[in-house]
């Protein structure tokens, strides 16, 4: 079975500062990962995903996410953080195994001014 | 455009009523999906459909009837809900046969209140 854990419910950064959102993974085959963006009362936006090849995956908004396959993580990073990230932030993960993706429990990013 | 689109917003209604939830995209994807959202939760997958066809039912009541009239609309169909069932519901659609690869985009949702 696969499963994805976001370890933080809660991550505060000051404007302008880095930011890391972590998320590690367990699946049986090969992974494929995402991450997704939620503001309130809204859908989910996709940021990025990695599929194979270069461990370091850029993506929208300035986010990029690195893929450790040793310790089966997957930790989305931006360098300056802005008020306007400030979101809910989804990690999902998807085998070859398994047709649907599992998400993990969400990591709200409060930016302050 | 990787935009799809849900009708509607806000929906309220009371356990003896039948209402619908529509979802639309024009990506020429084949593979769409229902999610169900409770607050402050992750999405949890409710039914899948690959070329139109019902692909996974995650265990869903019958109470919600998935349809897919065509590749671009998806439709839920709601009966006899109870207040539990009240959550954002949301459309997501993906390019091919539900490859693990694909990158699934999601509507804005539905956001559903049962009395």
């Amino acid at each position: 079975a696969q499963s994805v854990a976001q370890p933080e419910d809660q991550v505060n950064v000051a404007e302008g500062n880095p930011l890391t959102v972590k998320c590690t993974y367990s699946v049986s085959g090969n992974p494929y990962l995402f991450w997704y963006v939620q503001y309130p009362n809204r859908g989910l936006q996709f940021l990025l995903k990695y599929i194979t090849g270069d461990n370091l995956v850029k993506g929208s908004y300035g986010f990029e996410a690195e893929f450790n396959k040793s310790q089966t993580s997957f930790h989305l990073k931006k360098p300056s953080a802005l008020v306007s990230d400030s979101a809910l932030y989804f990690c999902a993960v998807r085998d070859t195994g398994r047709r649907a993706l599992t998400f993990g429990s969400g990591t709200r990013l409060q930016v302050q001014p | 455009d990787t935009e799809v689109t849900q009708t509607p917003k806000h929906l309220v209604m009371g356990m003896t009523n039948k209402k619908s939830l529509k979802c639309e995209q024009h990506m020429g994807h084949r593979a769409m999906y229902w999610y169900k959202q409770k607050a402050k939760k992750p999405p949890e997958l409710m039914f899948v459909y690959s070329y139109e066809k019902l692909s996974i039912n995650e265990s869903v009541p019958s109470r919600f009837s998935p349809e897919c009239p065509n590749s671009s609309l998806l439709n839920l169909h709601l009966h006899a809900l109870q207040p539990e069932d009240s959550a954002l519901y949301l459309c997501a659609s993906s390019q091919g046969g539900l490859a693990a690869t694909d990158t699934q985009y999601f509507g804005p949702g539905t956001r559903l209140t049962v009395l």
